[in-house]
């Protein structure tokens, strides 16, 4: 039973390219977060979505970022015209259920690295 | 302020001690409280979540909650060089969809 998968597990882009960091939710799975880690700071929540809907982008810079999460395929995260200030780890996680009650339990991929020179 | 504040360390203990992470929070709307372990160039990984206070233990790993002063802290007994990683608090709301995560402390431990 395969986790969430993330790739590309590295990505070095230059300033002003776009990144597109895609994430494959575990098999029954129908949440996706995006998380977004830099040094010594933490994880830092960015987007939720659901099939076809952004639920919580709260965390998402206003300007050239954007996620999705289509009926068919991966959640896509899109970073365009990428800055320095992009380089960190982007981290997905996705989850079983629609939030009523209890914990919501994060299962995580092992993450996209993008460097931008 | 941090919603969540923890010491990024590094904590760096001898094989067999017992330690002690801990994080403080400002929401007393927190209702359930998560510890995350992360090997260097890998994803979290959940390993154990409380509800409210009070404590909670898995094998060599006990989770413990305050609520009135808003702290938790997890506890590693007999912690072993394979314990070596970061490890993250957690925190969500009941019901809630968004946690939200303490940077993380990284632990060594020394054989």
């Amino acid at each position: 039973n395969a986790g969430v998968m993330q790739n590309p597990r590295h990505l070095v882009r230059r300033r002003g390219q776009e990144a597109r960091l895609r994430c494959s939710p575990m098999k029954g799975h129908s949440h996706v977060y995006w998380y977004r880690q830099l040094p010594e700071e933490g994880l830092k929540f960015m987007v939720y979505l659901q099939k076809e809907n952004i639920i919580d982008e709260s965390g998402m810079p206003k300007e050239r970022f954007s996620a999705e999460f289509p009926k068919e395929g991966p959640s896509i995260l899109r970073i365009q015209q990428v800055v320095r200030g992009d380089s960190a780890a982007y981290f997905c996680a996705s989850s079983p259920r629609q939030i009523s009650s209890g914990a919501n339990v994060l299962t995580f991929g092992a993450g996209s690295r993008l460097t931008v020179l | 302020q941090k919603e969540v504040e923890q010491d990024p360390g590094p904590l760096s203990v001898p094989e067999g001690a017992i330690v002690s992470l801990n994080c403080t929070y400002s929401n007393s709307a927190f209702q359930y409280f998560m510890w995350y372990r992360q090997y260097s160039r890998k994803g979290p990984e959940l390993l154990m979540y409380t509800y409210s206070s009070g404590n909670k233990e898995d094998g060599r790993f006990t989770a413990q909650v305050d609520k009135s002063s808003k702290y938790i802290s997890l506890f590693i007994r007999d912690s072993q060089p394979s314990d070596s990683a970061t490890y993250l608090c957690a925190m969500s709301e009941a019901g809630g969809f968004k946690t939200i995560f303490g940077a993380g402390t990284r632990l060594f431990v020394k054989a």
